[in-house]
């Protein structure tokens, strides 16, 4: 079993969509959790960076992490064509800088 | 701010043979780390410099291995090349070594191993 579970994809939306993007874990000594986007042929952008428990949001973005669970979410408002990419969820321990990353799940926004 | 350099961006080499890649840290990191990203595939740590030392090492055998210089830069070699070498090999820096802050990614070097 992986660390980090992700749905790969594709997801496909028409534009002004609500996204949803998740991920599960099964190490319960995460308390970093991360949202990257990346363009085909590009290196992953950050997006969201959350500290244990919570909501967060940013713009259209909105990061929801429940440690219970072991369940975090993406949200993004008002999707956008150029919205289209690759979403990844990153996790890390306190103390380590190390990432474990889902697989990535595939974004695609029809105008 | 010129972000995370990588060089080059992207490379072809046979079987067999040696490869060095190169990362500049974004300015006021001095922790680097390498990842390998497959096709399709999220990245997977391979190792992070610190005070030029290697601080810690993912499930990679011992054909890669990296050095960190005293301006903070990085490069990553991998020895005796296979074909599942062939990926693209992400440079990220931080500011510390276990600090509570995110990690920055360069845009990376493709390597096609043939």
């Amino acid at each position: 079993q992986k660390e980090v579970e992700q749905d790969p994809g594709p997801l496909s939306v028409p534009e002004g969509a609500i996204v949803s993007l998740n991920c599960t874990y099964s190490n319960s000594a995460f308390q970093y959790f991360m949202w990257y986007r990346q363009y085909s042929r590009k290196g992953p952008e950050l997006l969201m960076y959350t500290y244990s428990s919570g909501n967060k949001e940013d713009g259209r973005f909105t990061a929801q992490v429940d440690k219970s669970s072991k369940y975090i979410s993406l949200f993004i408002r008002d999707s956008q064509p150029s919205d289209s990419a690759t979403y990844l969820c990153a996790m890390r321990n306190t103390g380590f800088q190390k990432l474990v990353f889902g697989t990535g799940t595939r974004l695609l926004v029809s105008p | 701010d010129a972000g995370v350099t990588q060089s080059p961006t992207h490379l072809i080499k046979t079987r067999g043979q040696q490869v060095t890649l190169r990362c500049s840290p974004k300015s006021g990191h001095d922790t680097v780390s390498w990842y390998q990203q497959a096709l399709g595939q999220g990245p997977q740590f391979i190792f992070q410099y610190y005070e030029e030392e290697e601080r810690q090492r993912g499930n990679f055998p011992d054909r890669f291995s990296g050095h960190q210089f005293p301006n903070y830069s990085s490069e990553l070699n991998v020895n005796a090349l296979l074909l599942g070498d062939s990926a693209l090999y992400l440079c990220a820096s931080s500011p510390g070594p276990g600090g509570d802050t995110e990690a920055f990614f360069g845009q990376g070097t493709r390597l096609t191993v043939v």
